[in-house]
């Protein structure tokens, strides 16, 4: 089975910290995302990653940045939490094969205060 | 307006019930179309996946995409209180790169 992990599934933040949200999957996907779901507003995607040391913006990628050093793990960084980015945090990778089923991890529940 | 709209419910039948769940769409180059199920403090996980036009089947549960009408259901048979969950539609174009576009997603309830 596909596995995706979230380095934290709960995590508490101040304002202004720099926050680092870790995932790792262990099925040589090519391609890895990260999502932001808040309540009404579904799943809104924030950087993606095709490749190693690659990557491209999405739909709100401001006060976001992602880090893609090997295949498997796919960072999101908070450079400076700000309390509108208290969410859930999702992970998620496909295959090129197979480019509609998306492969999600846990989640992390994150809290800026 | 969204690319994607979707009722959030919250949906609530009784066992056995058949359950439809929709969404509206406005993009006419989606040709992937797809439905995630989300148990509460999980990931969303994929439950059927259409290719263009028509009708597929799984079991208890059937996807319809009309695409003149730009609009796709789920429909759940005989449901079940293991199918309490939130249903998210999602759909993807060729073009861009298969980025996926998700609904709200519907939270449903069903009572034993």
């Amino acid at each position: 089975d596909v596995k995706v992990t979230q380095s934290s599934r709960y995590l508490v933040k101040r304002t202004g910290e720099k926050v680092f949200l870790e995932c790792v999957q262990d099925m040589d996907h090519e391609n890895m995302f990260w999502y932001r779901q808040d309540p009404g507003l579904g799943l809104r995607l924030i950087y993606f990653s095709y490749d190693v040391k690659m990557k491209e913006k999405g739909d709100i990628p401001e006060g976001y940045s992602v880090s893609r050093e090997k295949k498997e793990r796919f960072s999101l960084i908070l450079e400076s939490a700000s309390t509108n980015q208290t969410s859930m945090y999702l992970c998620a990778s496909t295959s090129p094969g197979a480019p509609y089923e998306q492969y999600f991890g846990p989640g992390t529940r994150l809290t800026v205060t | 307006q969204k690319e994607v709209e979707q009722d959030p419910g919250p949906l609530s039948v009784p066992e056995g019930a058949i359950v439809s769940l929709n969404c509206t769409y406005s993009n006419s180059a989606f040709q992937y179309f797809m439905w995630y199920r989300q148990y509460s403090r999980k990931g969303p996980e994929l439950l059927m996946y259409t290719y263009s036009s028509g009708n597929k089947e799984d079991g208890r549960f059937t996807a319809q995409v009309d695409k003149s009408s730009k609009y796709i259901s789920l429909f759940i048979r005989d449901s079940q209180p293991s199918d309490s969950a939130t249903y998210l539609c999602a759909m993807s174009a060729v073009a861009g790169g298969f980025k996926t576009i998700f609904g709200a997603g519907t939270r449903l309830f069903v009572k034993a």
